[in-house]
């Protein structure tokens, strides 16, 4: 039973535009989401997260967009750069009674092409 | 900012033969540490869940007689693969929840390969 999708395998985008990648998930009672971003054989990398009381949260060229109607959210990264280049795994957790487990996607493999 | 230091980052190993992984959380204390395995172009399955000073909680289907977990310290947490079989080469990766809030911190991995 995946409760996180990342429903992309992959997607190719120029640099200097905006990368969009998107998550779903099942299960309502998570509260908590983050981006990670993974080279092979490295551990992930955090990059960004979102609380489930905002639906958007920002640093830098990172924006997550929540949208708890549609168990939804999406990472944008603008401008993409060709270092941006990796595998990005949304994760979900529920904070309260979760055990503070991260559920992860699938994984979405980016390429910022020059 | 965290930092969780995670050897070896490579093994081989015979079949037959166990293999520790360790995991320290160099500059804050983990109390709960994240074990988890990621297969080729799949994605992260988390393995069991490490609190010092008691017993690990294993997810559903993980033999938790066959991947031992320790956690010791408050720094530190092993895996230990026990009678390993070339189906348990995998790549391994262990986090750590900082105190201070949300942040989970991830180890560089360790590449198993059981031959």
């Amino acid at each position: 039973d995946q409760q996180v999708k990342q429903n992309s395998p992959s997607l190719s985008v120029q640099e200097g535009r905006i990368s969009i990648l998107n998550c779903d998930y099942t299960n309502s009672m998570f509260d908590y989401f983050l981006w990670y971003k993974k080279y092979p054989a490295e551990g992930p990398t955090f990059l960004i997260s979102i609380s489930s009381i905002k639906d958007k949260n920002e640093d830098g060229r990172f924006t997550v967009f929540l949208n708890k109607s549609a168990k939804h959210l999406s990472l944008h990264i603008v401008p993409s750069q060709p270092g941006d280049s990796a595998v990005y795994f949304c994760a979900a957790s529920r904070y309260t009674g979760g055990g503070n487990k991260l559920t992860f996607g699938t994984g979405t493999q980016l390429k910022v092409e020059l | 900012g965290a930092v969780v230091s995670q050897h070896p980052s490579r093994v081989i190993c015979k079949s037959g033969t166990s293999v520790k992984i360790e995991c320290r959380s160099l500059d804050f204390q983990a109390t709960t540490m994240f074990w988890y395995r990621q297969f080729p172009k799949q994605s992260l399955m988390l393995m069991a869940t490490s609190n010092e000073g008691s017993k690990a909680t294993y997810e559903q289907g993980v033999e938790k007689d066959k991947f031992l977990i320790n956690h010791a310290s408050l720094t530190l947490s092993t895996l230990t693969v026990t009678s390993a079989h070339p189906e348990d080469s995998s790549f391994y990766i262990c986090s750590a929840r900082d105190q201070a809030g949300y942040g989970y911190t991830f180890g560089s991995g360790t590449r198993l390969t059981v031959v």
